[in-house]
């Protein structure tokens, strides 16, 4: 069974720049959430993705947005970047309907703002 | 809104010394509820988890018993080792928000001395 994947490990960008993140689901899985984790703190919801759909948000705004594609992989994108940005993005996926609450981490994409 | 509190951190142990983390939550109904853990550079990883009042996760020597009375999943284990030294998340279902997404304390990190 392949885990959750994430791509790439590490990235620097500077203020203003746009950025992409991508996320391969757990084998089976058809759902997949998207987290920010700042240093210390717990992972914040920033929204989910099922059907290919925006399934959820949390209190992220616009310039958050993603992708789901019919493999069930994903992609965060984030427009003009700020250093508040700066943070580990966790890709999480899961199954459908009862169980999407039970959902597995990939490893995460370090992003740092300058 | 629902909630989880965890207390604060750091924990510091001896190895083999007995580790309680405490985690009590807010919640309509009774949701499922997780531990997660987090090793240093890493994502997070599903430690165990209970769907309902009194039920028991366990994993690794790792233990976690459902509370609705005390409203608590304190995670447990008899005897530490070095190796979970980590980060542990407390975390439950936002049912009353976007759907399926978790809701997590900010982390309890653990540092265990040989």
């Amino acid at each position: 069974e392949t885990g959750v994947t994430q791509s790439p490990t590490h990235l620097i960008k500077t203020r203003g720049q746009q950025v992409t993140l991508r996320c391969s689901s757990q084998s089976g899985h058809n759902t997949v959430s998207w987290y920010q984790q700042a240093l210390g703190q717990g992972p914040q919801f920033i929204f989910q993705y099922y059907r290919e759909e925006e399934n959820g948000r949390g209190n992220f705004p616009p310039r958050f947005s993603g992708l789901q594609f019919p493999n069930y992989s994903s992609e965060l994108n984030v427009n003009a970047l700020e250093l508040d940005d700066s943070a580990l993005y966790l890709c999480a996926s899961s199954l459908s309907g009862a169980q999407q609450e039970t959902q597995y981490f990939g490893p995460g994409t370090r992003l740092l703002v300058l | 809104g629902d909630s989880v509190t965890q207390m604060e951190g750091p924990v510091t142990l001896s190895e083999e010394a007995f580790l309680t983390i405490n985690c009590t939550y807010t919640a309509t109904g009774y949701p499922s509820l997780f531990w997660y853990v987090q090793y240093p550079g890493e994502g997070l990883q599903l430690l165990l988890k209970a769907t309902k009042a009194d039920d028991k996760g366990s994993n690794k020597g790792f233990e976690a018993t459902y509370r609705k009375e005390t409203t608590s999943f304190h995670l447990e284990k008899g005897s530490v080792q070095v190796s979970d030294s980590a980060v542990y998340f407390c975390a439950l279902p936002n049912y009353g928000g976007s759907q399926g997404n978790l809701i997590f304390g900010k982390g309890t990190k653990l540092s265990v001395k040989p």
